[in-house]
């Protein structure tokens, strides 16, 4: 059974700094991954989607990269913000499993101005 | 916006009355799937549709939850004899096809007394 796990559960950064963000899973037959933004009380906006056969993504200053072979993916967020304050949530969805994503529990990010 | 629309955002309930929860997506989507978070963790995939059919249920889905979907666009979850257990929010999810990414509404947020 596949494990997502999102390490640190929080993180504090003052506005400017680099934020890395951590998702690890266990089973590395992937069809794609998914980075998603959750702001308090809200549903989830979708930030970054890596197929499978892809290393990494880009959007703005949000890059987010794959390593299938050793079941980990990294997003980085360049020269953070306040409104960059958010839980993000990492899922992966399986190979025979097409939107039915396995979610990590999120790493809550403040960042201070 | 996120294309998907939730009714009611939040619902307050005694235990072991009936609630339904409505998801309307704003555009066509064959796949249409329901989700639930508890404080601190990730969603759970509970069902989906492909059109109108329910092709699979999570174990999390007991028999006090049905679900329907009955002209493949709109989508009711009702919970049956409600528990404090199933004090949650409940995300309406709807898939693109051609990149596997997902869509997911504001969600229900459901507090059992």
């Amino acid at each position: 059974k596949q494990e997502v796990t999102q390490i640190p559960a929080a993180l504090s950064v003052p506005e400017g700094e680099n934020l890395v963000l951590n998702c690890s899973f266990t089973d590395s037959a992937i069809y794609n991954l998914q980075w998603f933004r959750q702001d308090p009380g809200k549903g989830l906006t979708s930030l970054l989607l890596i197929q499978s056969s892809q290393r990494e993504q880009t959007s703005g200053r949000l890059n987010a990269s794959l390593d299938k072979s050793s079941g980990r993916s990294t997003l980085y967020i360049a020269a953070s913000q306040p409104g960059d304050s958010a839980t993000y949530l990492c899922a992966v969805g399986g190979t025979d499993s097409w939107g039915k994503l396995q979610f990590g529990a999120g790493t809550q990010v403040v960042v201070t101005p | 916006d996120t294309g998907v629309s939730q009714d009611p955002r939040h619902k307050i309930t005694k235990r072991g009355q009936n609630v339904t929860f409505r998801c309307d997506p704003i555009s066509e989507h064959n796949r249409l799937y329901w989700y639930r978070q508890t404080l601190g963790q990730g969603p759970e995939f509970l069902t989906y549709f492909q059109n109108e059919a329910q092709l699979e249920k999570s174990r999390l889905l007991s028999d006090r939850f049905s679900a329907e979907r009955p002209k493949g666009s709109f989508s009711t979850l009702e919970i049956q004899r409600t528990e404090q257990g199933d004090s949650a929010m409940y995300l309406c999810v709807l898939w693109r096809g051609d990149t596997g990414e997902l869509f997911f509404g504001e969600g229900s947020r459901l507090t059992v007394l």
